[in-house]
């Protein structure tokens, strides 16, 4: 299994609250990815690095942040939480070298109360 | 831009039957194509991929997908189901110039929940 942790596994947290997850991995790769994952929707982007300090938005980046000053970690910041951001978040990472598939890391259930 | 649509939010079938999981896309230059596992509380898996080459595509646990071009389809395909095959599968397309702009991104469809009855 690619070497990808995220943490914490699970939150639980207030509206209005600044919350930080965390994707670490130890394969080097140069491309990291957040998703959220919700019933009917599959898992949508939320934002993607393409090297260390380089990062865009996905698809449903409003209300998140991200930041990237190393290759092994990317982190993501919902500035201020609301009830639908409650999710599960999935980490994810590709590269070149091994044919742009995306490795998954094990998801951080986030509940927004 | 690309997008993908799976066929059925649910499928259920009998142990030892076919399973067919539909997907179709759109994209507007040659696709990459995924199909990717997920069980119960645990991160995605990938099953298969189609890059270049060989339209018939074989994966893990016994799955295949067939690219075809012409009905813009990559049909996930498993000729005897197994109670373990029980969990929900995302078909994804990525852009081909991977390397450029596009940065691998990954569009999913929706999932597709498998259920397999004794």
């Amino acid at each position: 299994d690619a070497g990808i942790t995220q943490s914490p596994r699970h939150k639980v947290t207030e509206t209005g609250t600044p919350v930080t997850l965390r994707c670490h991995q130890t394969e080097n790769h140069r491309y990291m990815y957040w998703y959220r994952q919700d019933p009917g929707h599959g898992l949508r982007l939320i934002h993607y690095s393409y090297g260390v300090k380089d990062t865009d938005k996905g698809e449903v980046s409003d209300g998140y942040s991200v930041s990237r000053s190393k290759t092994e970690d990317f982190l993501l910041t919902l500035e201020s939480a609301t009830s639908s951001q409650t999710s599960v978040y999935f980490c994810a990472i590709s590269d070149a070298r091994t044919g742009y598939e995306q490795y998954f890391g094990p998801g951080t259930r986030l509940t927004v109360t | 831009a690309q997008s993908v649509t799976q066929l059925g939010s649910h499928v259920s079938v009998s142990e030892g039957a076919l399973v067919l999981l539909r997907c179709n896309y759109s994209s507007s230059v040659p696709p990459y194509l995924f199909w990717y596992v997920q069980y119960p509380n645990q991160g995605l898996q990938l099953l298969l991929k189609y890059t270049t080459g060989a339209t018939l595509v074989k994966g893990i646990n016994g799955f295949e997908a067939e690219f075809k071009k012409s009905e813009t389809s990559f049909h996930l395909t498993k000729p005897s189901a197994h109670m373990s095959d029980a969990a929900e599968y995302f078909c994804a397309v990525s852009l081909s110039n991977a390397g450029g702009t596009s940065y691998g991104k990954l569009t999913f469809g929706q999932g597709t929940i498998l259920t397999v009855h004794p």
